[in-house]
């Protein structure tokens, strides 16, 4: 693989499941975000993390948790989803350190949460 | 806090016209980045064009170029020769470096339609 991959592309999920959405990246990119992105509101970042083994709080935290157990994955946790959480989600990843941090993105998780 | 104001939430240009995109942002930093990116129909964030603040010259990439006006905090995007293939959301971005991870800000996008 080439970059980063998100699975799975779309998902219907009911209320007070349980969902957890994949994020690998191959860059070996230090940092690596969540995203959701809704209409009108522009992408918000959910957490972050800046290297393997820390994680931190983001614009809109709530009900998300995320892990980052080696550099390449992130996976992002729904506990209990709610119908707020119906959005389109994207993975990030980017050079921290570098001199211009453009952040790569992965091609999306469409989640509806009913 | 930095916030990312585009005013325009859609646009339509014919094809082989010139569009531009309007974005302004709010910040008190005076060492930040601002990036354009597109969102075709596919979904995938694509980066368009990216400038450093501290530089002045304006950033260009083919038949995109920005328009940086630092003290007005203005940071608009001029699409040249429009093509069909430019069809989609186009999102500007602030970025201030911090040391922990770059915090990105994103404004809430114009969906910009070329016409045949």
């Amino acid at each position: 693989i080439a970059g980063i991959t998100q699975a799975p592309t779309s998902q219907i999920l009911a209320a007070g499941r349980r969902m957890t959405l994949r994020c690998t990246q191959d860059m070996r990119h230090n940092a690596m975000y969540w995203y959701r992105q809704d209409l009108g509101l522009g992408l918000r970042l959910i957490h972050y993390s800046n290297t393997a083994g820390t994680t931190g709080k983001g614009e809109v935290p709530d009900g998300y948790s995320v892990s980052r157990a080696n550099t390449d994955d992130f996976p992002l946790t729904l506990a209990s989803a709610v119908p707020s959480q119906t959005s389109v989600y994207f993975c990030a990843s980017s050079v921290v350190q570098g001199v211009i941090n453009e952040q790569f993105f992965g091609p999306g998780t469409r989640l509806t949460v009913l | 806090a930095q916030t990312v104001t585009q005013s325009q939430p859609e646009m339509s240009v014919q094809e082989a016209e010139t569009v531009t995109l309007s974005c302004t942002y709010d910040t008190s930093e005076s060492n930040y980045y601002l990036f354009w990116y597109k969102q075709p129909p596919s979904r995938q964030m694509i980066l368009v064009i990216r400038q450093e603040a501290y530089k002045q010259q304006n950033a260009t990439e083919n038949r995109f170029s920005v328009n940086f006006q630092k003290a007005a905090k203005s940071f608009s995007l001029k699409i040249s020769d429009s093509q069909l293939g430019d069809t989609a959301m186009y999102f500007c971005a602030f970025m201030k470096q911090q040391t922990s991870y770059d915090k990105v800000i994103f404004g809430p996008g114009t969906s910009l339609s070329v016409i045949p």
